[in-house]
């Protein structure tokens, strides 16, 4: 089945450091790839997405490209904010075996915590 | 309102106790789905609806767990004869349509079973 494996939390940077945060996955078909972010006291909410080989998502100065070789798609930002502190999760959509509706499969996500 | 209304926000409640979660999805979106969320963990797939219908109950994890949209808009989440590990966040979340992987959540309904 599919699934999503990204890197272990929490994750403390400075403000204005650089930010990765990986991401793997496993899947059958073509998936759809995505960043959601669940900020302090919210909901998720998309972040970012792509939908196939190589298309770069991009969104509040976050991006992640679209790795069909090494079935990736890394979250990068090159200047964090303190506003940025949330918990990101990588997650993947696929359609069903009839062509129909695409599940979406989360990750464990990661927990950004950037300090002044 | 406009994004996805869940009540209670908070419920407590004692092991065998039968608890409903309610779901009000955006107006005009016609999927919605439930996700159980853990401490720690990420969303964990339950329940998915086209319509009125369910068109993937796959994630269920036993038969204490029931969902109903009856008319293709507010969902409720059933859940029986509670026990102490079905302590989560129940998390709904809507889309204009199943084929986008776009969800709009809401803050999701936190459970604990005592």
């Amino acid at each position: 089945g599919n699934s999503v494996t990204q890197m272990e939390g929490p994750v403390t940077l400075s403000e204005e450091a650089f930010l990765t945060i990986n991401c793997t996955y496993t899947a059958t078909g073509y998936p759809s790839l995505f960043w959601y972010v669940q900020y302090p006291g919210e909901g998720l909410q998309l972040l970012l997405k792509a939908t196939k080989a190589d298309d770069k998502g991009s969104n509040k100065g976050f991006e992640a490209t679209y790795r069909k070789e090494t079935t990736s798609f890394h979250l990068e930002k090159g200047s964090v904010q303190v506003s940025d502190s949330a918990v990101y999760f990588c997650a993947l959509s696929d359609q069903d075996s009839t062509g129909g509706y695409q599940k979406v499969t989360f990750g464990t996500g990661t927990k950004l915590q950037v300090i002044p | 309102g406009a994004g996805v209304s869940q009540t209670p926000s908070n419920k407590v409640t004692e092991k065998g106790k039968y608890v409903e979660l309610r779901c009000d999805p955006i107006s005009g979106h016609t999927a919605l789905y439930w996700y159980r969320q853990s401490l720690g963990q990420g969303p964990e797939f339950l329940i998915y609806f086209q319509g009125t219908g369910a068109a993937d109950d796959s994630g269920l994890p036993n038969d204490r767990f029931f969902a109903v949209r009856p008319e293709g808009s507010v969902s409720t989440l059933k859940i029986q004869r509670t026990e102490r590990g079905d302590s989560a966040v129940y998390l709904c979340a809507s889309s204009l349509a199943g084929y986008t992987g776009e969800l709009f959540f809401g803050e999701g309904s936190r459970l604990t079973v005592l």
